[in-house]
């Protein structure tokens, strides 16, 4: 089974802090995506990477960036956190389109930011 | 302060009972559907999914049930159990191009025992 693991399952920040949400999956998959959750919201794609230092911007880009250095690496970064970014943050991660387009998820990291 | 979110709209259902979750879809260029289930605490997982060139597809216990005319997708659940409780997401590929899901807020499945 695919396995997408996510460092932290729980992170407390101050506003203005560097946030980095790490992300490994061990499938080998060239894509990579990071949402948030927000309840009654649903996922909101924040990023996308279709392959090693390949990046693209999702719905709501603004506030995050993101890196994608080796395959099986996709990190999110707040570059100053805020509050209105405490939110829960899912990685996925998929073969290439085409072959299969079902995204498997981490278990999430529930990001409070004060 | 607290903040508070949307209300999740909720479907409650007895054990043994078939449930109906229903989802609209925005794009009609859309070709790709997909049902999450996502348990307190667990990231989401998937169920079933169906491709545009079909209307019906059954898995175990669920049959995804695609209406273009109307932009409706539906996940019925037959036998409701316990473990069926949680939160379940349709997503589409709404955006053809870049091939990004594009998820539903969700619908709270509770069964009742």
């Amino acid at each position: 089974d695919v396995k997408v693991t996510q460092s932290s399952r729980y992170l407390v920040k101050r506003t203005g802090e560097k946030v980095f949400l790490e992300c490994v999956q061990d499938m080998d998959h060239e894509n990579m995506f990071w949402y948030r959750q927000d309840p009654g919201l649903g996922l909101r794609l924040i990023y996308f990477s279709y392959d090693v230092k390949m990046k693209e911007k999702g719905d709501i880009p603004e506030g995050y960036s993101v890196s994608r250095e080796k395959k099986e690496r996709f990190s999110l970064i707040l570059e100053s956190a805020s509050t209105n970014q405490t939110s829960m943050y899912l990685c996925a991660s998929r073969s290439p389109t085409g072959v299969n387009e079902k995204l498997f998820f981490g278990s999430g990291t529930q990001l409070s930011v004060l | 302060g607290e903040s508070v979110g949307l209300h999740l709209p909720t479907l409650s259902v007895q054990e043994g009972d078939n449930s109906i979750i229903n989802c609209a879809y925005s794009n009609s260029a859309s070709d790709y559907f997909i049902w999450y289930k996502q348990e307190s605490g667990k990231g989401p997982q998937f169920i079933i999914d169906i491709r545009s060139n079909m209307d019906k597809r059954q898995g175990q216990r669920v049959t995804v049930l695609l209406n273009k005319t109307v932009k409706h997708l539906s996940l019925q659940i037959a036998a409701t159990q316990p473990g069926d409780s949680a939160v379940y997401f349709c997503a589409e590929n709404k955006d053809t191009g870049r091939r990004a899901l594009t998820f539903g807020s969700g619908t709270r499945l509770q069964v009742q025992p």
